[in-house]
């Protein structure tokens, strides 16, 4: 069974543009959270999708924004981008959206905004 | 504030030695999860402890959870090289979404 999916791995950008990062649960898995990793802080939570509904949504601006699409696949955007933006986003997939529930992880999205 | 403090924030061992990682709330939590994260890569899932008091081996690795469900330990015994990585505890308060802590850089030096 094929992993998590991330892409692309690398981004580099610079400050006011757009970004969108792409990502690919496992088959069957139904919920994708969103994670921002900066080292010192963790993992920061984004926001969780659970059938094309966003479930929850962690502490951020409205410059992030997400959706997921019926094959469960979901995008994250990051716009006018700011150099505190520069982090590991990781995407995870579970197969509901219960609190506790196991979660996979993809090898994470690394972005530079210069 | 994080919700999960863990500590150290970096551990630095000769193979053979052991080590114990914290990691401590004021919550209450359900249960309590803990991933290692190796350099470019995601964080996998080691083991969730869900009873107060429960101990849990893993070869090497044994994990505690608090009587009181609010603190967590991983104790590494006999380090190797291969357990170099980040540590990461999480728990999810009321069931929402998970809350990690913001991990224990373990490095093991041969």
């Amino acid at each position: 069974k094929a992993g998590v999916t991330q892409t692309p791995r690398y981004l580099i950008k610079t400050r006011g543009q757009q970004v969108t990062l792409s990502c690919s649960p496992i088959s069957g898995h139904r919920s994708v959270s969103w994670y921002q990793q900066t080292p010192g802080q963790g993992l920061q939570f984004l926001f969780e999708y659970f059938s094309e509904t966003q479930r929850n949504k962690g502490n951020f601006p409205g410059r992030f924004s997400g959706r997921q699409f019926s094959n469960s696949r979901s995008e994250m955007n990051v716009s006018t981008l700011e150099l505190g933006d520069s982090a590991l986003y990781l995407c995870a997939s579970s197969l509901t959206a219960i609190g506790n529930e196991k979660l996979f992880f993809g090898s994470g999205t690394q972005l530079s905004v210069l | 504030t994080q919700l999960l403090e863990q500590s150290p924030q970096f551990l630095s061992i000769q193979e053979g030695e052991n080590l114990t990682v914290y990691c401590n709330s004021s919550s209450v939590f359900s249960s309590l999860q803990w991933y290692r994260q190796e350099p470019g890569e995601g964080p996998v899932l080691l083991v969730t402890v869900v009873t107060g008091g429960e101990v849990k081996k893993l070869k090497r690795l044994t994990f505690q959870f608090g009587d009181a469900r609010k603190d967590s330990s991983l104790h590494i015994t006999a380090a190797q090289p291969g357990d170099t990585g980040l540590y990461l505890c999480a728990g999810a308060p009321h069931d929402y979404k998970l809350s990690f802590g913001a991990g224990t850089t373990v490095t093991v030096r041969a």
